[in-house]
C-alpha cells in the first residue's frame, strides 16, 4: 500500500523568505511524486513531478521539490516567499510498485501555507 | 485547450435524491479519474474509467454510487439517495494515455451539499 504523510498542517514564513513544505512518502515499488496547490474553493494546480532522473525537480511558480530515496521524501522548496504563494499544498504519490492498471494518486492530507507580508 | 471541466459546481440536494456530476476531460485525455474531498481533508480516490470502461473501483463505495465514462459525452458520477454525509467536493482529474505521460490534471471541482 502506498500513504503520504505531510507532517505539519500549518506553515508560516515571511515574505522573501525561503520556505519549504515537507512530505514523506511509503510505497513498495518506485515512486511516481507530485505536488499540487489548492486556492479556496477552487481545484488542484499541478506544480511539479518527480518520476525520473535529477532528484531536484523545478516547477511552475519558482518552486522546487528534491526527491530523497534514502529519506523517502520529496520535500517543496521556494526560496522566496510570495504573499501570493498562501495557500493549501498537498503531495502525492503513486506506486509503480502496483499492477500497471493502477493510476490512483494517494494524497497527504494538506499544508495551509502562510506567507505574511 | 481547455482545461478539465466539471458541472454543475454547486449542487445543493436533499436527502435520498440523486445527484449526477460530470466531467469533461481534457482534449486528448482519455484517461479519467474521481476524488472526494471532505471538509479539512485531503482527496480520496474513488474511480479510474478510460472510455467505456471502469479500471480500477476500489475506492468506490459498494453501494449508491456509480460512474461511467461512455463513448461518446462525460464522465458522470451518479450518487443515489444522498445522505448528509455525500456532502463534499468532487473532483475530476484527466491525463494523456500515454505511459510516463500521467501527470492528472483536475477540474473545478462539484460541491455537493445534502440538506
Amino acid at each position: 500500500a502506498q500513504s503520504v504523510a505531510q507532517p505539519e498542517d500549518q506553515v508560516n514564513v515571511a515574505e522573501g523568505n525561503p520556505l519549504t513544505v515537507k512530505c514523506t512518502y511509503s510505497v513498495s515499488g518506485n515512486p511516481y511524486l507530485f505536488w499540487y496547490v489548492q486556492y479556496p474553493n477552487r481545484g488542484l494546480q499541478f506544480l511539479l513531478k518527480y518520476i525520473t532522473g535529477d532528484n531536484l525537480v523545478k516547477g511552475s511558480y519558482g518552486f522546487e521539490a528534491e526527491f530523497n530515496k534514502s529519506q523517502t521524501s520529496f520535500h517543496l522548496k521556494k526560496p522566496s516567499a510570495l504573499v501570493s504563494d498562501s495557500a493549501l499544498y498537498f503531495c502525492a504519490v503513486r506506486d509503480l510498485g502496483t499492477s500497471g492498471s493502477a493510476r490512483q494518486l494517494t494524497f497527504g492530507s494538506g499544508t495551509q501555507l502562510t506567507v505574511l507580508p | 485547450n481547455a482545461g478539465v471541466m466539471q458541472n454543475p459546481r454547486h449542487l445543493v440536494r436533499r436527502r435520498g435524491q440523486e445527484a449526477r456530476l460530470r466531467c469533461s476531460p481534457m482534449k486528448g485525455h482519455s484517461h479519467v479519474y474521481w476524488y472526494r474531498q471532505l471538509p479539512e481533508e485531503g482527496l480520496k480516490f474513488m474511480v479510474y474509467l478510460q472510455k467505456e470502461n471502469i479500471i480500477d473501483e476500489s475506492g468506490m463505495p459498494k453501494e449508491r454510487f456509480s460512474a461511467e465514462f461512455p463513448k461518446e459525452g462525460p464522465s458522470i458520477l451518479r450518487i443515489q439517495q444522498v445522505v448528509r454525509g455525500d456532502s463534499a467536493a468532487y473532483f475530476c482529474a484527466s491525463s494523456p494515455p500515454e505511459l510516463g505521460q500521467e501527470t492528472q490534471y483536475f477540474g473545478p471541482g462539484t460541491r455537493l451539499l445534502v440538506l
